[in-house]
């Protein structure tokens, strides 16, 4: 059973524009959340992350959301651009065993 | 400026062929993972090494074993390989058990 899912294979949005990606996890003693992108053929790259006892945490264009409540987080891009296009991982898990959700693709549209 | 390097990064076995797949890290880093990825899923944990000289089995460890050769290589072994361990195999490393973890560009392994 998926502890971590991402349930919208494919995202497309336009240049300039807001990209959110969403993601759901299902142990409420996950402590630490993480965002990776990746280009075919290479492996993830780190882009963000929280801890449990923050519910926010920004980066530049990048912020991650997290409501423990509901058990889901988002990472918000603003604006998105064209090399922003990638499959983007989500992560969660604690004492280093971490679940990896199966990948949201996102494509911006120059 | 490595970071993270697998080797091979591909390879063709035969059903019940052995290999080991190597990592090494140049970060200093204390914990190192490798995870599998199959088509339409996420990474899953196969094992981890928290510090050298430890390792544990992550979610699917199963014809699988590891070595932490010291703090800058992890390796992973198939004694015995089977078709359903196709797949594409990442190695990462962290500062620490709750810290972003660097990927390398991962091993691709067939097995007929």
């Amino acid at each position: 059973d998926q502890q971590v899912k991402q349930n919208s294979p494919s995202l497309s949005v336009q240049e300039g524009r807001i990209s959110i990606l969403n993601c759901d996890y299902t142990n409420s003693m996950f402590d630490y959340f993480l965002w990776y992108k990746k280009y075919p053929a290479e492996g993830p790259t780190f882009l963000i992350s929280i801890s449990s006892i923050k519910d926010k945490n920004e980066d530049g264009r990048f912020t991650v959301f997290l409501n423990k409540s509901a058990k889901h987080l988002s990472l918000h891009i603003v604006p998105s651009q064209p090399g922003d296009s990638a499959v983007y991982f989500c992560a969660s898990g604690r004492m280093g065993q971490f679940y990896f959700g199966t990948g949201t693709s996102l494509t911006v549209i120059p | 400026n490595a970071g993270v390097t697998q080797t091979p990064k591909f390879q063709v076995l035969k059903t019940g062929q052995s290999m080991t797949l190597q990592c090494a890290q140049d970060m200093n880093h204390n914990s190192m993972y490798w995870y599998r990825q199959d088509p339409g899923m996420g990474l899953r944990l196969i094992y981890y090494s928290a510090s050298e000289g430890t390792t544990d089995k992550g979610e699917v460890p199963n014809g699988y074993n590891v070595s932490r050769l010291n703090k800058r290589e992890f390796s992973l072994r198939l004694e015995s390989a089977a078709p359903s361990q196709t797949s594409v195999y990442f190695c990462a490393s962290g500062a620490g058990s709750n810290q972003p973890q660097h990927f390398g560009d991962g091993t691709r392994l067939s097995i007929l």
